[in-house]
């Protein structure tokens, strides 16, 4: 089955720097790639998705790359806030006969100082 | 939040007995799925269902079932709880106009 690696486990990073966290995937068929956020207490809340036919797609500060010949892609978070501290986790879909089913990264614990 | 409310919110059971999660939607989505969340592992697919009465399994299955009798609500239960079912269960919804699942706000259950 498809098997999704998440690093950093946790970063920490300064009011205004960027912020960025990888995910690699073993599953080539793989064709949709979503982002969550969760907040302590909440379920995860989509924040950006980019699917197997576009490299890179951006929403306001938040982009996410994907390269599919190295099955990998990245969150990107530019001018990092405070209330951009929560737990990030990258998930992949496959598509077909696992339509809607997505494989979840461990998830990377990102901490914004003020 | 999609429309989608689980209940209970927490839950603390003993051992060996029998416990019953519920999901609730109001718009009518056909995709349903229950995942578990645990430190260390992501969140990982339990069950799902494509409709009323179509469920499968997913990647953690043993010691679960489920039950969709009707398009809203979406049953997971626990036969025989044990202590490693103590977690945060996710319920979620997928909208199939653009594949983008979204969901619950979670139950969390610990098995004493």
């Amino acid at each position: 089955g498809e098997n999704v690696e998440q690093h950093p486990s946790t970063l920490s990073v300064q009011e205004g720097d960027s912020a960025v966290i990888k995910c690699t995937y073993s599953d080539s068929a793989s064709n949709y790639f979503p982002w969550y956020k969760q907040e302590l207490g909440k379920g995860p809340q989509l924040i950006i998705d980019i699917r197997s036919n576009v490299g890179e797609k951006k929403d306001q500060r938040i982009a996410v790359t994907l390269n599919k010949t190295a099955k990998h892609f990245s969150l990107h978070i530019t001018e990092t806030q405070p209330e951009d501290s929560a737990v990030y986790f990258c998930a992949v879909n496959a598509g077909g006969t696992s339509y809607g089913k997505l494989t979840f990264g461990q998830g990377t614990i990102l901490t914004v100082h003020p | 939040d999609a429309g989608i409310t689980q209940s209970p919110r927490h839950k603390v059971t003993e051992t060996g007995t029998p416990v019953t999660l519920r999901c609730h939607q109001t718009e009518n989505h056909r995709y349903m799925y229950w995942y578990r969340q645990d430190p260390g592992h992501g969140l990982r697919l339990i069950h799902y269902s494509y409709g009323v009465k179509d469920t499968d399994k997913g990647e953690v299955s043993d010691g679960y079932s489920v039950s969709r009798s009707k398009t809203e609500d979406f049953l997971l239960t626990l036969e025989s709880a044990t202590s490693s079912q103590t977690s945060v269960y996710f319920c979620a919804i997928l909208q199939e106009q653009n594949t983008e699942a979204f969901f619950g706000q979670g139950t969390r259950l610990t098995v004493v």
